[in-house]
């Protein structure tokens, strides 16, 4: 089994600024690890993955994380955030080749963008 | 294109009742999943189904059922509803079982 610990349930931050959000996993098994945000009263999308390969991977819109196989971490940053990043982020992940376990979430950690 | 897409999007219940929730992948998607959702919770696997049939389940009770049909739709179905059932229903599709999910917005059930 595996499981998914976001060690902040609220990160506030001034606009502009960058930000850390947090993700420690557990599993016996190798994974593949996933950010997803949610906004208000809307579903969940995905915002980057590990799969294989480099272990820094990117999104579009300047978000990136790094897979840490011996830390078993996976924390989600950005240089400079704004406004319209303020949302629920979810870390996930899967095992390798399990893709029918589904995914385990953690609890979440709600970005607060301060003007 | 259209994403996934998910009826309805509110639905307030009865415990005791039973309630039925319909999802539709995006085209070409073959894998549909369930997930709930509770207030100021992650998301927690219900059920992945591919190709009709059922590839994965979580911790769930037997109240929860699910089917696929053949254009890949799904219907979720949660009998003798309890008031810890309250919850986002959210839907997710995938190419097959191992794809990255796509999520639509999901059904807010309420339970009262």
């Amino acid at each position: 089994a595996q499981s998914v610990t976001q060690l902040d349930s609220q990160v506030p931050v001034f606009e502009e600024a960058p930000v850390e959000l947090r993700c420690n996993y557990s599993s016996s098994v190798s994974v593949y690890l996933f950010w997803y945000v949610q906004y208000p009263n809307q579903g969940l999308q995905l915002l980057l993955k590990y799969l294989s390969g480099s272990t820094l991977v990117e999104s579009i819109n300047g978000f990136e994380a790094e897979f840490n196989k011996s830390q078993t971490s996976f924390h989600l940053r950005k240089p400079s955030v704004h406004i319209s990043d303020t949302a629920e982020y979810f870390c996930a992940v899967t095992p390798v080749g399990g893709g029918a376990d589904g995914l385990t979430f953690g609890k979440g950690t709600h970005l607060i963008i301060q003007p | 294109d259209a994403g996934v897409t998910q009826s309805p999007t509110h639905l307030i219940k009865t415990r005791g009742q039973q309630v039925t929730l319909r999802c539709s992948p995006i085209s070409g998607h073959k894998s549909v999943s369930w997930y709930q959702q509770v207030l100021g919770q992650g998301p927690q696997f219900i059920f992945q189904y591919y190709e009709k049939e059922e590839r994965g389940r979580g911790n769930f009770p037997d109240r929860f059922s699910a089917r696929q049909f053949p254009n890949y739709s799904s219907e979720l179905n949660v009998n003798a509803l309890l008031l810890g059932d309250s919850a986002l229903y959210l839907c997710a599709s995938s190419w097959d079982s191992d794809s990255p999910l796509h999520f639509g917005n999901g059904t807010r059930l309420t339970v009262t």
